[in-house]
């Protein structure tokens, strides 16, 4: 058990440009959560996928965040036409089917300048 | 929609001793879960205890214990005998259970604990 990994851990991005993230989950892990954390606050979930299905979004997923999980495994979260409001920490997190408790992974500070 | 609310944004203690976190929550379901989460300074988030809404038993995890009161929607998360490792942030998180699988988490709180 190698933990949820993430890729990678800072980016800095000018305005308008594109990036994503990468998250890999605990291997018998079937969900994957994606959440965003800015200064000062607890993280606000993004998304949610039970294997390679993404079953809930937020509102806070705007139409320029998108996520996918080929094949229930890592997931990534690619965002469009960044925004200096995209500035965050992006946390991803996994769970099996049989405890409740989430492993959260380090974490990807985006920065957008 | 749930709502999760930490009232002290900042908090120490003096090794060794006591400490309590407060958590309080809004929700209208019967049966659900209560976490709370360590995240160290640039480390990543780990969960310290949680409790099912339908135990009556207090969660005990070490030198962590909770207090659960359903009836008042509190839970409070209690550090016996701190230890400089103890320096975080704690967020208290709620999951409604069910399909909804999303944690909704308060805004933290910093505990820092001094020698």
């Amino acid at each position: 058990d190698t933990g949820v990994s993430q890729d990678p851990r800072h980016k800095i991005t000018k305005r308008g440009q594109n990036v994503t993230f990468r998250c890999d989950p605990i291997s018998e892990h079937n969900r994957l959560y994606w959440y965003r954390q800015t200064l000062g606050q607890g993280p606000e979930f993004l998304t949610y996928f039970q294997n390679e299905a993404q079953l809930e979004k937020s509102r806070l997923l705007s139409d320029r965040f998108s996520a996918e999980r080929p094949k229930g495994s890592f997931s990534t979260l690619e965002i469009q036409r960044t925004e200096q409001g995209d500035s965050a920490m992006y946390l991803c997190a996994s769970s099996s089917g049989q405890g409740h408790e989430q492993y959260f992974g380090p974490g990807t500070r985006l920065t957008v300048t | 929609a749930q709502t999760v609310t930490q009232s002290q944004p900042e908090m120490s203690v003096q090794e060794a001793e006591t400490v309590t976190l407060s958590c309080t929550y809004d929700t209208s379901e019967n049966n659900y879960y209560l976490f709370w989460y360590k995240q160290p300074p640039s480390r990543q988030m780990i969960l310290v205890i949680r409790q099912e809404a339908y135990k009556q038993q207090n969660a005990t995890e070490n030198r962590f214990s909770v207090n659960f009161q359903k009836a008042a929607k509190s839970f409070s998360l209690k550090i016996s005998d701190s230890q400089l490792g103890d320096t975080a942030m704690y967020f208290c998180a709620f999951w409604s259970g069910g399909s909804n699988y999303k944690l909704t988490f308060g805004k933290g709180t910093l505990l820092t604990v001094n020698p």
